[in-house]
């Protein structure tokens, strides 16, 4: 059975970087599938962050391209994203998920329960 | 920038069925996947590739797409179904996911 779960800082300063890392159990990130961020500002919809493969290849949202840095470590069996620059916009529960199919343009089927990050001096 | 639109809300009578559009640009040619959020939970995918249910979704849950609409069916709906439904595509154009605003379904 695969699980996906996201661990990092609850709370981040204006202007730092965010940082989160999602723990794969159950599958090996190197066997293939994309694995990806979306989050959930409080009381608001989804925003896809991006998408990464093994390989490295990724796919991020043009909003947050700038800023936005995904890795994977197959070692490690886990994938991270680097935000930078965060701003109070930026609070949101985080959640990461695995895209199925082994294509980058298929749905989101296992998700991590979500970390919550608030940006706040 | 492809955009895709819900209804805010929906609401339906236990036993009823409810309906749930996404709208979008000639939506029709694209993949559309719908999820279900309950408060305070991940969301779970409910439909993929149109209209397929991943194992353990009941058959209550249906999906259909054609033209500039996609559409969600839940029949004879339940309590347990009162949640916000998100609809999501891949732009090939822009090489990016899109959700769709959500709709909150109540159940009456």
């Amino acid at each position: 059975q695969v699980q996906l779960q996201e661990s990092g800082p609850g709370l981040v300063k204006p202007s730092e970087t965010l940082s989160l890392t999602c723990a794969v159990s159950g599958y090996s990130i190197s066997s293939g599938y994309f694995w990806g961020w979306v989050r959930q500002p409080p009381g608001k919809g989804l925003e896809w962050i991006g998408h990464i493969y093994h390989d490295w290849t990724t796919y991020y949202s043009p909003s947050l391209k700038s800023r936005l840095t995904m890795s994977v470590d197959t070692s490690e069996n886990h994938f991270s994203l680097k935000l930078t620059s965060v701003t109070a916009a930026d609070t949101a529960v985080y959640y990461c998920g695995r895209v199925r199919g082994g294509n980058f343009n298929d749905a989101f089927d296992i998700w991590g329960q979500g970390t919550m990050v608030t940006v706040s001096s | 920038s492809f955009e895709l639109t819900q209804p805010p809300s929906v609401s339906v009578a236990p036993g009823e069925t409810a309906t749930i559009t996404c709208g979008g640009n000639n939506i029709g040619s694209k993949s559309v996947k719908w999820s279900q959020q309950k408060p305070g939970q991940a969301p779970v995918l409910v439909i993929y590739y149109d209209s397929e249910r991943p194992s353990g979704i009941p058959e209550r849950f249906s999906g259909s797409n054609s033209g500039n609409t996609a559409t969600l069916t839940i029949s004879r709906v339940e309590a347990g179904d009162e949640a916000d439904y998100y609809c999501q595509v891949w732009d090939s154009s822009s090489a990016h996911y899109v959700f769709g605003p959500g709709t909150k379904v109540t159940v009456l």
